[in-house]
């Protein structure tokens, strides 16, 4: 697509149920970012893949946290056992490969409430 | 752990002045720096982007760069109610990959 494209917008979960988020980044983009950012906040980075490589997981919060992205483009990020302090908008971005001047492309973001 | 600190604000300028924004970073070995703008409830769009000490221009923004003194600047001339957002400042390491480490972002308000 023209875009990075999230879904769903927006979410709102029971705490303790399981939520996922899906990511479609930009066609051609190997790199795929998902970042967190809560109300009022900075960007957290959680995530990330490059190609084929295994991911760098060295921002996610805790084991409830985990991410896949199958064939190299599609990812999903499932938040196990959500607790209140999981909402945030989270935010998926992407690029081309890893060089430094590249640029990266962030979707519109899930929004997620967990009441 | 490598961090990226901006002042919260918020910011206020009048309409037509010259907003400056600022980041420090403590990672030295970071080679790119980006500023990002993100109104409220949107995603981050990127706005500039710097590799090399000096300045660069793109329009009424400036980014100024000083990698000795580990500091990013974003001048915004001219400004405009319609600037008002948060801005985030990023930056990328040079050599580990390609993700970006991003301050708290700065509000900035243009007053007509």
């Amino acid at each position: 697509g023209a875009g990075v494209s999230q879904s769903p917008s927006n979410k709102v979960t029971e705490k303790g149920k399981d939520v996922e988020l899906r990511c479609d980044p930009i066609s051609g983009h190997t790199a795929l970012y998902w970042y967190r950012q809560s109300l009022g906040q900075g960007l957290e980075f959680l995530i990330y893949f490059q190609g084929n490589s295994a991911p760098d997981k060295s921002g996610l919060p805790s084991d409830r946290f985990s991410a896949e992205r199958t064939g190299g483009s599609v990812s999903t990020l499932t938040i196990q056992r959500t607790q209140q302090e999981d909402s945030a908008v989270y935010l998926c971005a992407s690029s081309f490969a890893v060089i430094s001047g590249n640029t990266i492309y962030f979707g519109e973001g899930s929004w997620l409430t967990v009441v | 752990q490598k961090e990226v600190e901006q002042n919260s604000g918020p910011l206020s300028v009048p309409e037509g002045a010259i907003a400056s924004l600022n980041c420090t970073y403590s990672d030295r070995g970071s080679q790119s720096f980006f500023w990002y703008r993100q109104y409220s409830g949107k995603s981050p769009e990127l706005i500039m982007s710097i590799y090399s000490n000096g300045d660069k221009e793109d329009g009424r923004f400036t980014a100024q760069l000083n990698k000795a003194s580990q500091y990013v600047s974003l001048l915004i001339r001219d400004s405009q109610p319609s600037d008002s957002a948060t801005y985030l400042c990023a930056v990328r390491e040079g050599n580990a990959g390609n993700m970006l480490t991003f301050g708290g972002g700065t509000r900035l308000m243009v007053k007509p």
